[in-house]
């Protein structure tokens, strides 16, 4: 199997930054995805990076680092509504995807 | 356009019994996901079809799992014979592509009960 270690749970307060962070094995890689999950709801798409750097999409963004094995999402202005789990998943050998285990993400006042 | 859909969205059932979980990908979608999430093993992949064909279902856990398209725009998961341990909720989704560089779009998923 693959493994992929992202924290279970983080805790921030609205208008905070949060960094989801998640490594995953190196051999046949390609890409790293991150998904949001609402709870009761269906994973949807936020981001996928195949290269090193930062991808920024509004209020999130994406890193990948390929020589560390690692990647992190980035939550800035955090809002109730963000308060989801979040999956990273890799894309390796052309033809398999994994996800991670998940992060809860609480977002307080 | 209507997204993804699965139905049904519940299903409650006894062991022993057949099970036909039914998803029909966003038109013009020509790659094909199924999923199972529980609490115990989280999200993972069964398998996928790109362009109706199976691609990898190494993630199938065994033969009492079986899943067919027939066409583009309907795809089928079965489990016979159920087992308890098949409860969960199985999503199916769909993508332009087969790589994992496009999005995948989920439908809201089938709540699966096997008593």
């Amino acid at each position: 199997g693959q493994s992929l270690e992202q924290p279970s749970e983080v805790t921030a307060v609205e208008g905070a930054i949060v960094q989801i962070n998640c490594t995953y094995q190196t051999s046949g890689f390609y890409g790293l995805s991150w998904y949001q999950q609402h709870d009761g709801g269906a994973p949807t798409f936020l981001s996928y990076n195949a290269l090193d750097g930062l991808e920024e999409t509004g209020r999130f963004s994406s890193f990948l680092s390929r020589s560390d094995s690692y990647g992190y999402l980035l939550l800035q202005e955090l809002q109730m509504k963000d308060s989801a789990s979040y999956f990273c998943a890799v894309w390796k050998n052309f033809n398999k995807f994994y996800f991670g285990s998940g992060t809860k993400l609480n977002v307080k006042p | 356009d209507a997204g993804v859909i699965q139905s049904p969205r519940h299903e409650v059932t006894e062991m022993g019994q057949e099970v036909t979980l039914r998803c029909k990908p966003i038109s013009g979608h020509n790659s094909l996901f199924w999923y199972r999430q529980t609490m115990m093993r989280g999200l993972e992949l069964l398998i996928y079809f790109n362009n109706n064909v199976p691609i990898d279902d190494s993630g199938m856990p065994e033969d009492r799992f079986s899943a067919k398209m027939p066409n583009a725009s309907f795809s089928t998961l079965k489990i016979q014979p159920s087992e308890p341990r098949d409860s969960a909720v199985y999503f199916c989704a769909s993508s332009i592509g087969a790589g994992g560089n496009n999005e995948q779009f989920f439908g809201p998923g089938t709540r699966l009960t096997v008593l």
